[in-house]
């Protein structure tokens, strides 16, 4: 069974570029969360769809958001990027929200 | 709301000798505890999970944990770690369905295991 693929693994961008991140879960997973990870501040929740809807969204300003296909596929897109936008960003499936979150590698932003 | 407090950000250790990361969490509802493993330039791997039933969870490469819900901890444990453990370990809760898939993270501990 593959796990959860995230594309591209690497990405640069320059400040006020806009940028998009792809994340594919385990097959049967209807849930998709998203997460940043920075030296500083950690690993942070941004958000998390389930049946295309988003049900909950972390503290990030509105240039974070995000979408989810009927096929369970999820995007999220960074508009008006920032220095301190660069960071791991994290995908994450499950199947229901009582199991656990399997994560994909990651996508490496860095915004110059 | 949850938090989750790692109270070690380093650990150094020899090869074989015992190792325990500690994890203190706070909720005002039930939680979900899982256990994370990350190698540099890697996403997250799950190492183990208390989900129900039994409070001690063992993984398959030899770590344990424990949910103590009095003392509101759930501690890492192996009692002899190898070389290839050395990595970043980050304990997380969740709050289940009502949470709505969010996992909040400890600000992780690095495990450096020397020869």
């Amino acid at each position: 069974k593959a796990g959860v693929t995230q594309t591209p693994r690497y990405l640069i961008k320059t400040r006020g570029q806009q940028v998009t991140l792809s994340c594919s879960p385990i097959s049967g997973h209807r849930s998709v969360s998203w997460y940043q990870q920075t030296p500083g501040q950690g690993l942070q929740f941004l958000f998390e769809y389930f049946s295309e809807t988003q049900r909950n969204k972390g503290n990030f300003p509105g240039r974070f958001s995000g979408r989810q296909f009927s096929n369970s596929r999820s995007e999220m897109n960074v508009s008006t990027l920032e220095l301190g936008d660069s960071a791991l960003y994290l995908c994450a499936s499950s199947l229901d929200p009582n199991t656990e979150a399997f994560f994909g590698q990651g996508t490496r932003l860095t915004v110059v | 709301a949850q938090s989750v407090t790692q109270l070690d950000s380093q650990v150094p250790v020899f090869e074989e000798a015992p190792v325990e990361l500690r994890c203190n969490y706070s909720s005002s509802v039930s939680v979900y505890l899982f256990w994370y493993v990350q190698y540099p330039n890697q996403g997250l791997q799950l190492l183990l999970k208390y989900l129900s039933g039994s409070t001690l969870v063992e993984s398959i490469n030899g770590f344990e944990a424990e949910f103590n819900k009095s003392q509101t901890s759930f501690h890492l444990r192996k009692p002899s770690v190898h070389i290839s453990d050395t990595a970043e370990y980050f304990c997380a809760v969740s709050a289940g369905g009502t949470s709505y898939g969010k996992l909040t993270f400890g600000q992780g501990t690095i495990l450096t295991v020397h020869p």
